[in-house]
């Protein structure tokens, strides 16, 4: 079975700052890694994904990495901006027709 | 850039009452997704739909939930007789083929039952 575990539940940051979110997976045979930005009132909307052939992958000012002998990958946003409010997702996927299962969220808080 | 809509935004029902939620995913996409978010909580995998046929589908999604694409555009969930637990934002998603090909969401119903 899947289990995605995600850390912290709350972050708040400065504008500017960077931040950094982790998730620890169970599953082996997990072999792609999606981070979802959630704003309210909105579906979860990828902003960055991994597969298991890469440990890091940069867009911009978002980067992933991922270990996959520890089981765990994260997110970092540098040069926060207030507009980067939102419940931020990592995910993990498997298998063939590729559901992912989505860690518990993170509420990322970037003060102006 | 193409999207995943899902119509209502919004559905209030009473306990015990059918409900049908649905989708319409992108074009070209191939696998169709729901799942469920209650409030302040993680998304949900319901079930996953290939080739007009469930593929995969969790513990919640249950003989009281079915899913169906009646046409070649829509994608359908139906709950059979709602309960108060069944209240939560439902989300559409769909994925082209290609392995690791990302799921698209759509911006959820907001079921509610009364």
């Amino acid at each position: 079975g899947e289990n995605v575990e995600q850390h912290p539940s709350t972050l708040s940051v400065q504008e500017g700052d960077s931040a950094v979110i982790k998730c620890t997976y169970s599953d082996s045979a997990s072999n792609y890694f999606p981070w979802y930005k959630q704003e309210l009132g909105k579906g979860p909307q990828l902003i960055i994904d991994i597969r298991s052939n890469v440990g890091e992958k940069k867009d911009q000012r978002i980067a992933v990495t991922l270990n996959k002998t520890a089981k765990h990958f994260s997110l970092h946003i540098t040069e926060t901006q207030p507009e980067d409010s939102a419940v931020y997702f990592c995910a993990e996927g498997s298998g063939g027709y590729q559901k992912v299962t989505f860690g518990t969220g993170t509420k990322l808080q970037v003060i102006p | 850039e193409p999207e995943v809509t899902q119509t209502p935004s919004h559905q209030v029902t009473q306990m015990g009452q059918e409900v049908i939620l649905r989708c319409v995913p992108i074009s070209n996409h191939l696998y169709f997704y729901w799942y469920r978010q209650i409030l302040g909580q993680k998304v949900e995998f319901l079930v996953s739909f290939y080739n007009n046929e469930i593929s995969e589908k969790s513990e919640i999604f249950d003989d009281q939930f079915s899913v169906e694409r009646p046409d070649g555009s829509n994608f359908t969930l139906k709950i059979r007789s709602t309960k108060l637990e069944d209240s939560a934002m439902y989300f559409c998603a769909s994925r082209r083929q290609g392995i690791n090909s990302p799921l698209h969401f759509g911006n959820g119903t907001r079921l509610t039952v009364t």
